[in-house]
């Protein structure tokens, strides 16, 4: 059974570009999470969706960070344009939201460096 | 809101000796509690977790945590570590209802000495 599957594994670009990161999740989970892991900062949720919708995205930085989730089996996070301090790994999460589970399943994470 | 506290950013042990994690929360409402493994290059895996019923709870890698709501505490202990141990550990608290928003901890990391 695949788990998470997150795209790409690393990316490298310049100052200014556009950055587009991917999430598959598990299929027939309906909550999804994306986290953003910096040495100095730990492990930050950024935003996550119940069911495609957004539920709460007061961790995204700024307005040059936002995500998509258009079905239930994709999700995208975007850095518009993206800057030295967004180097980070970031990890896309899923579960299935009952009451009696609980449990985050996470990919294997983007790893970003901007130049 | 919640918010999780762990204590210990690194903790280092010798081989085959006991450790304890240190791990607090606080919550307005009923939670859900966990602790997370990561391994180097890896993305999190689930340890344990606390959702209800024993409050002591058990891995299958002989790790067990105790959850403790006088103290708002969810402490990861292990009697005796090996060094395949050595990882970042992670505690994370979840409301226990409507949607379904984890925070974590800041991590530990866990150092086994041969």
């Amino acid at each position: 059974d695949a788990g998470v599957i997150q795209s790409p594994r690393h990316e490298v670009t310049e100052m200014g570009q556009e950055v587009t990161l991917r999430c598959k999740p598990i299929s027939g989970h309906n909550s999804l999470f994306w986290y953003r892991q910096t040495m100095m900062r730990g492990l930050e949720l950024l935003i996550y969706f119940n069911n495609n919708v957004p539920i709460d995205d007061s961790g995204m930085p700024e307005d040059r960070f936002s995500a998509k989730m258009p079905n239930a089996s994709f999700s995208t996070l975007k850095i518009q344009p993206s800057e030295p301090r967004d180097s980070a790994v970031y990890f896309c999460a899923s579960s299935f939201g009952g009451p009696n589970t609980g449990e985050l399943f996470f990919g294997e994470g983007s790893r970003l460096t901007v130049l | 809101a919640q918010s999780v506290t762990q204590l210990d950013s690194q903790v280092p042990v010798f081989e085959e000796a006991p450790v304890e994690l240190r791990c607090n929360y606080s919550s307005s409402v009923s939670v859900y509690l966990f602790w997370y493994v990561q391994y180097p290059n890896q993305g999190l895996q689930l340890l344990l977790k606390y959702l209800s019923g024993s409050t002591l709870v058990e891995s299958i890698n002989g790790f067990e945590a105790e959850f403790n709501k006088s103290q708002t505490s969810f402490h990861l202990r292990k009697p005796s570590v090996h060094i395949s141990d050595t990882a970042e550990y992670f505690c994370a608290v979840s409301g226990s209802s409507g949607t379904y928003k984890y925070i974590f901890g800041t991590g530990t990391r866990l150092k086994v000495l041969a």
